[in-house]
């Protein structure tokens, strides 16, 4: 079946560092990736998402590039801010509209 | 618009007792889901409906049942409720034409 594995946390950065959350997948067919935020207290929302290999996807100055050689997607940023604080959750939907979701990783950005 | 609401936000219930969460959603959405998410586990998938009058089990449907009488509700129920249960529930929609999920606040569930 479909799984997404991405990098443990916590992950604790200061601001204006660089953000780097890796994420694989293991899937038939040919998925779309996504990268969702979840701010404490909420449910998820779409950050980003690409529907094809070599697709990148962007907002809010984060980036990922949908690599199929490598089947990864892994979230960037050049320069985080106190409010990405959040858990990032890594996913990819096949058939019917189902998906399957990493286990998250926290971002704490220290001012 | 609302998006996706649920109802209730927070709940204690007993072991044995019974509850329903609804959740409903205004975009004209095919597709509902009911996830749990416990620490450490990302989301798992209970039930999940790609249309009025059908449900489909997901990944951990045991202890749970599910209802789509209308296109905009999608119903999730625990007959019997057990510690194991707690945790907090998320409800999430799409259309036939887009991927993306969107997703209600969550309930969160403790059973004692």
């Amino acid at each position: 079946g479909n799984s997404v594995t991405q990098m443990e946390g916590p992950v604790t950065l200061s601001e204006e560092a660089f953000l780097t959350i890796n994420c694989t997948y293991t899937a038939t067919g040919y998925p779309s990736l996504f990268w969702y935020v979840q701010y404490p207290g909420e449910g998820l929302q779409l950050l980003l998402k690409a529907t094809k290999a070599d697709d990148k996807g962007s907002n809010k100055g984060f980036e990922a590039t949908y690599r199929k050689e490598t089947t990864s997607f892994h979230l960037e940023k050049g320069s985080v801010q106190v409010s990405d604080s959040a858990v990032y959750f890594c996913a990819l939907t096949s058939n019917a509209g189902k998906s399957t979701f990493g286990d998250g990783t926290t971002l704490t950005v220290k001012p | 618009n609302a998006g996706v609401t649920q109802t209730p936000k927070f709940r204690v219930l007993k072991t044995g007792q019974s509850m329903t969460l609804l959740c409903a959603q205004d975009m004209n959405h095919e597709y509902m889901y009911w996830y749990r998410q416990d620490p450490g586990m990302g989301l798992r998938l209970i039930h999940y409906s790609v249309g009025e009058g059908t449900t489909a089990k997901g990944e951990v449907p045991d202890g749970y049942n599910v209802s789509r009488l209308k296109k905009q509700n999608f119903l999730l129920g625990l007959e019997s409720a057990a510690p194991s249960q707690t945790s907090v529930y998320f409800c999430a929609s799409s259309g036939l034409n887009t991927d993306t999920q969107y997703f209600g606040p969550g309930t969160r569930l403790t059973v004692l």
